[in-house]
C-alpha cells in the first residue's frame, strides 16, 4: 500500500523557516520514474503547487516562491523535505505532499504526470 | 505564466450529468488531470491524461480535452459527488492548478 505522510510544526512565527517532512511507504524514492511534489492550500482557497523532486534528483520550484524554497530527499529514510524561509501569515495553509510517476512528454521535452497518491496534509499556521 | 480558468460553482440534480470546464490557451495540446476534494480531505485523482481513470474511480467520471477547453463529465450524479474539483496541467517543468469548482448536488 502506497502512503505519504506529512510532518512538521503546527505553528511558526513570522520570519522563521518552515521545515516539512514527507515520509513515504510502499514505493522507493530511488525507483526510476518516481517523484514527490509539495502542494499547499490556504483555508478556503485553491491548491497551489510549490515544488517537486524526481528520483534522478531533478528539482523544480514555483516561480513565485523559488527564492524561498528548497526541496531535497533522503532515499535511505524514504523522506522528502521542504524548507520555506521567511514565513509570513499569508503562508498559513494545509501543506500536502503527493506522488508523481512522471513520463516523458515528447511535445515539450519535459517530464510530466498526475499526482496519483496524496498525503493527508498538515496544517501550518504562521502567527506571532 | 499559464492560467487555468474554472467556473466557481456548478449545480446539478441527482441523476443528471454535471460538466465542469477548465479553460486555458490551447489546453488541448496539454495533458489535463482532475482531482476531487471533499471537505476536510486531501484531493483524490479522478481523471488523468485527459480521459483516463485510475483504478477504483467509477466509470461515471470521464474527461475530454480539445481546443481551449477541457471538461470533466460526471454522469448520473450522486450526493456523494458533491465536492470541489480541480484541473491541473504542466507548464514546462512547473505545475498549474485551476481555481477549483464547487459541485453542488441539489
Amino acid at each position: 500500500q502506497v502512503t505519504l505522510k506529512e510532518s512538521g510544526p503546527v505553528l511558526v512565527k513570522p520570519t522563521e523557516t518552515l521545515t516539512l517532512t514527507c515520509t513515504v511507504s510502499g514505493f522507493s524514492l530511488s525507483n526510476a520514474r518516481m517523484g514527490v511534489s509539495w502542494i499547499r492550500q490556504p483555508p478556503g482557497k485553491a491548491l497551489e503547487w510549490l515544488a517537486h523532486i524526481f528520483s534522478n534528483d531533478e528539482k523544480s520550484y514555483s516561480t513565485s516562491l523559488k527564492s524561498r524554497l528548497t526541496i531535497s530527499k533522503d532515499t535511505s529514510k524514504s523522506q522528502v523535505v521542504l524548507t520555506m524561509t521567511n514565513m509570513d501569515p499569508v503562508d498559513t495553509a494545509t501543506y500536502y505532499c503527493a506522488r508523481i510517476r512522471p513520463y516523458y512528454d515528447i511535445l515539450t521535452g519535459y517530464y510530466i504526470g498526475a499526482f496519483d497518491i496524496w498525503g493527508q496534509g498538515t496544517m501550518v499556521t504562521v502567527s506571532s | 505564466s499559464y492560467v487555468l480558468t474554472q467556473p466557481p460553482s456548478v449545480s446539478v440534480a441527482p441523476g443528471q450529468t454535471a460538466r465542469i470546464t477548465c479553460g486555458g490557451n490551447n489546453i488541448g495540446s496539454k495533458s489535463v488531470h482532475w482531482y476531487q476534494q471533499k471537505p476536510g480531505q486531501a484531493p483524490v485523482l479522478v481523471v488523468y491524461d485527459d480521459s483516463d481513470r485510475p483504478s477504483g474511480i467509477p466509470e461515471r467520471f470521464s474527461g475530454s480535452n480539445s481546443g481551449n477547453t477541457a471538461t470533466l463529465t460526471i454522469s448520473r450524479v450522486e450526493a456523494g459527488d458533491e465536492a470541489d474539483y480541480y484541473c491541473q496541467v504542466w507548464d514546462s517543468s512547473s505545475v498549474v492548478f485551476g481555481g477549483g469548482t464547487k459541485l453542488t448536488v441539489l
